[in-house]
């Protein structure tokens, strides 16, 4: 059964620094990953996708993530912090045979100070 | 114009009445999908409709009945409703399984039973 965790339900940092959200998987097939950002009163947009394509994938809003087979992680990163990217960040693997179930991590809120 | 939308935004209402939320989408995809997203913002897959057949029935009470009655259209009736059904519902569509493009979501339907 596949299944997510990230690690740090809260991530603080300052405008400008590095961004470094964490999540692990766990899949006995090959993995479908996403990770989806959520702003207050919104639903879920999606931010990246890995599908064994290249292991690292470049979203949108300057995010990117690094799969990495040997440690079942997907982090997402950004190099520089805006205050814009203050939200819920939500890590997925798509489930089942040829999808139809998407698990999700339980978030990361994510705070931006000036 | 809207790519998946779900209406009402808002709903409140009283235990043990019945009420429905409606879901439609515009993307000419052929799998639709009901999560739910409790008060600590954990996503709960409920239901995954593919061509309007039922692929994806989670362990669910039997008082929600999802009916997709073409491909655009995915609503969700709830009968009998109770203060543990409060939570906000999400609409999501994906061609396929997902897996490639991952899903759309709506805005939510935010659900306050009283």
């Amino acid at each position: 059964a596949q299944s997510v965790t990230q690690l740090g339900s809260h991530v603080s940092v300052s405008e400008g620094a590095l961004v470094l959200l964490r999540c692990n998987y766990s899949s006995s097939v090959p993995p479908y990953l996403f990770w989806y950002v959520q702003y207050p009163n919104q639903g879920l947009q999606l931010l990246l996708k890995y599908t064994s394509a290249a292991t690292l994938v470049k979203g949108i809003n300057g995010f990117e993530a690094e799969f990495k087979k040997s440690e079942t992680s997907f982090h997402l990163t950004k190099p520089s912090a805006h205050m814009s990217d203050a939200a819920e960040y939500f890590c997925a693997v798509s489930a089942g045979a040829g999808g139809f179930k998407t698990i999700f991590g339980a978030g990361t809120r994510l705070f931006v100070k000036a | 114009d809207t790519a998946v939308s779900q209406t009402p935004k808002y709903l409140v209402t009283q235990m043990g009445n019945d009420k429905s939320i409606k879901c439609e989408q515009n993307l000419g995809h052929d799998t639709m999908y009901w999560y739910k997203q409790d008060s600590k913002k954990f996503l709960k897959i409920m239901f995954s409709y593919n061509n309007k057949e039922l692929i994806i029935n989670e362990t669910v009470p039997n008082r929600f009945s999802p009916k997709s009655p073409d491909k655009a259209h995915l609503n969700l009736h709830i009968n009998s409703l109770e203060l543990g059904d409060s939570a906000v519902y999400f609409c999501a569509s994906s061609q396929e399984g997902g897996q490639s493009h991952g899903y759309t979501f709506g805005s939510g339907t935010r659900l306050t039973v009283v």
